[in-house]
């Protein structure tokens, strides 16, 4: 699976968007995107995910970029509750190699501030 | 509500002892992952499991085993050859094959007496 690069941290104040960037410049044509947060001492949240669209959900949206080699999730109206740590993952999808493992690096806290 | 449910939330070990976590889901996923994730790190995948009655290693099985008797259960054994077993465990689910996403429990966390 590629290899993704985020920000260590970030930081945005409540009721504005919060636009988490991460690079995946060795993407494969098969990689689908995934985000997953994680608040401490809990398991990781699935938030979304996708392979080239832009998609949307009632968390966040997600934007890949053309060539897919980026993408930034973005939260429309950060609350307090939204401070977590947040992983960019890439994975092909069950079925095109044995197993399906994420692999997640060290993602990027997010601090949301009154 | 459907979802994961892994217990015990806290589970101490003495010396020399198996323990065994509990992972139940009833969302009727087919596969079940076990990961292991340590201060301040990404995840790490213990075993996982694509059917019943069949499971896999991942990167870090050894001093582990699993079990898949039933689609809805993938209870964890940490044997007392794991000389590291202090770490937050947890355990995910995905239906079927193809993109769909990875849910995962709350986690139990492992400490040594």
């Amino acid at each position: 699976d590629a290899k993704t690069t985020q920000p260590t941290s970030m930081d945005c104040a409540e009721g504005r968007a919060a636009n988490l960037p991460c690079n995946h410049s060795t993407i494969s044509g098969n990689e689908y995107v995934y985000w997953y947060r994680q608040i401490h001492s809990q398991g990781p949240q699935y938030i979304i995910h996708g392979l080239k669209n832009n998609e949307t959900n009632e968390m966040a949206s997600l934007i890949i970029t053309e060539d897919r080699k980026s993408s930034t999730l973005i939260l429309p109206h950060a609350t307090l509750r939204d401070t977590a740590v947040y992983y960019c993952i890439v994975r092909v999808a069950w079925g095109e190699t044995s197993g399906s493992r994420l692999t997640f690096g060290e993602g990027t806290q997010l601090t949301v501030n009154p | 509500d459907g979802g994961i449910t892994q217990s015990p939330k806290y589970l101490f070990r003495k010396e020399g002892q198996n323990v065994t976590l509990s992972c139940e889901q009833n969302l009727n996923h087919d596969a079940m992952y076990w990961y292991r994730q340590d201060p301040g790190q990404g995840l790490r995948l213990i075993y996982y499991s694509q059917i019943v009655n069949d499971f896999q290693k991942g990167d870090i099985a050894e001093g582990y085993s699993v079990s898949r008797e039933k689609k809805e259960s993938f209870p964890l054994t940490v044997t007392s050859a794991q000389k590291n077993p202090t770490a937050f465990y947890l355990c995910a689910s995905q239906w079927g094959k193809g993109n769909q996403p990875q849910h995962f429990g709350d986690g139990t966390r492992l400490s040594i007496l």
